[in-house]
C-alpha cells in the first residue's frame, strides 16, 4: 500500500516547546516538501528537498526546520522561533522536482495547536 | 507578482446539479495549471493537470478548462454528488520545464453540496 504518511494527526504544543512532525513515504520519489495551510489561504512552501542530505527554504521557512537523511523521510520541526505556528500542515513527494509532469502526492496532514 | 484567484469562495447547490469553479492567475512564465480536491481535514488530490497546449482535460464528473490567452481556467463538475463536497484548489506552476517549477496555490473554493 503506497502512500504517504504523516505523524500525529493532531499536535498540541505548549508555547516556548519544539515540536517534531514526521512524514514518511513509500513512494520511492526524490523530491519531498512540508507546506503549511492557513484557513481563507493557498497552501505556503515552508521547505523541499530534491535529494538526500539536501534541503532548500521556501517562502515561509523561518522558525522551522527539516532534515533528510533517509530518502524517505523528511521530517519538520517547529521551533519556538515561529511565532504564530498553529497550522495544517502537509507533506507531499514527487517523483522529480515539481513541474510539468512530476505530479505533487499529499499526505493526510497534522493539524497544530498551540495552547 | 505570481497569484491565483479562485471564486466563489464557497458555493452551496443541490444534488445533482452542475457547478463551475472559476480561476484567474497571474504567473510567469506558465507552466501547467493544476486542480486539486481537499476533503475537510485531509491532503489534497490531485484531479488534473494541463498544459500551455491544452483546453480541456477530464476526469469522469470533472472537466477543466485553461485559456492561456485570458489566464482563467474552470472545473465544471457534472451531476454533482454529495461526496464532491470539498475544497477545491486551483494550482498554477511557475517555471521552466526541467528546471525547478514553483507551485503557486489558490486559496480554493468550498463547495457543499445538499440533498
Amino acid at each position: 500500500d503506497g502512500g504517504i504518511t504523516q505523524s500525529p494527526k493532531y499536535l498540541f504544543r505548549k508555547e516556548g516547546q519544539n515540536v517534531t512532525l514526521s512524514c514518511e513515504q513509500n513512494l520511492n520519489h526524490d523530491a519531498m516538501y512540508w507546506y503549511r495551510q492557513d484557513p481563507g489561504q493557498g497552501l505556503r512552501l515552508i521547505y523541499y528537498s530534491q535529494i538526500v542530505n539536501d534541503f532548500q527554504k521556501g517562502d515561509i521557512a523561518e522558525g522551522y526546520s527539516v532534515s533528510r537523511e533517509k530518502k524517505e523521510s523528511f521530517p519538520l520541526t517547529v521551533t519556538s522561533a515561529q511565532k504564530n505556528p498553529t497550522a495544517f500542515y502537509l507533506c507531499a513527494s514527487s517523483q522529480g522536482l515539481a513541474g510539468a509532469y512530476n505530479e505533487q502526492f499529499f499526505g493526510p496532514g497534522t493539524r497544530l495547536t498551540v495552547l | 507578482k505570481n497569484q491565483v484567484e479562485q471564486s466563489p469562495q464557497s458555493l452551496i447547490i443541490l444534488e445533482g446539479k452542475n457547478c463551475t469553479l472559476q480561476c484567474n492567475y497571474t504567473v510567469s512564465p506558465f507552466s501547467n495549471l493544476r486542480w486539486y480536491k481537499q476533503d475537510t481535514g485531509r491532503g489534497p488530490v490531485s484531479l488534473t493537470i494541463m498544459t500551455f497546449s491544452e483546453n480541456t482535460k477530464s476526469n469522469g464528473r470533472y472537466t477543466a478548462t485553461l485559456d492561456a490567452d485570458t489566464k482563467q481556467s474552470s472545473l465544471h463538475i457534472t451531476a454533482s454528488q454529495l461526496s464532491d463536497s470539498a475544497s477545491y484548489i486551483c494550482v498554477v506552476s511557475a517555471g521552466f520545464s526541467g528546471g525547478y517549477n514553483k507551485l503557486i496555490f489558490g486559496a480554493g473554493t468550498r463547495l457543499a453540496v445538499h440533498p
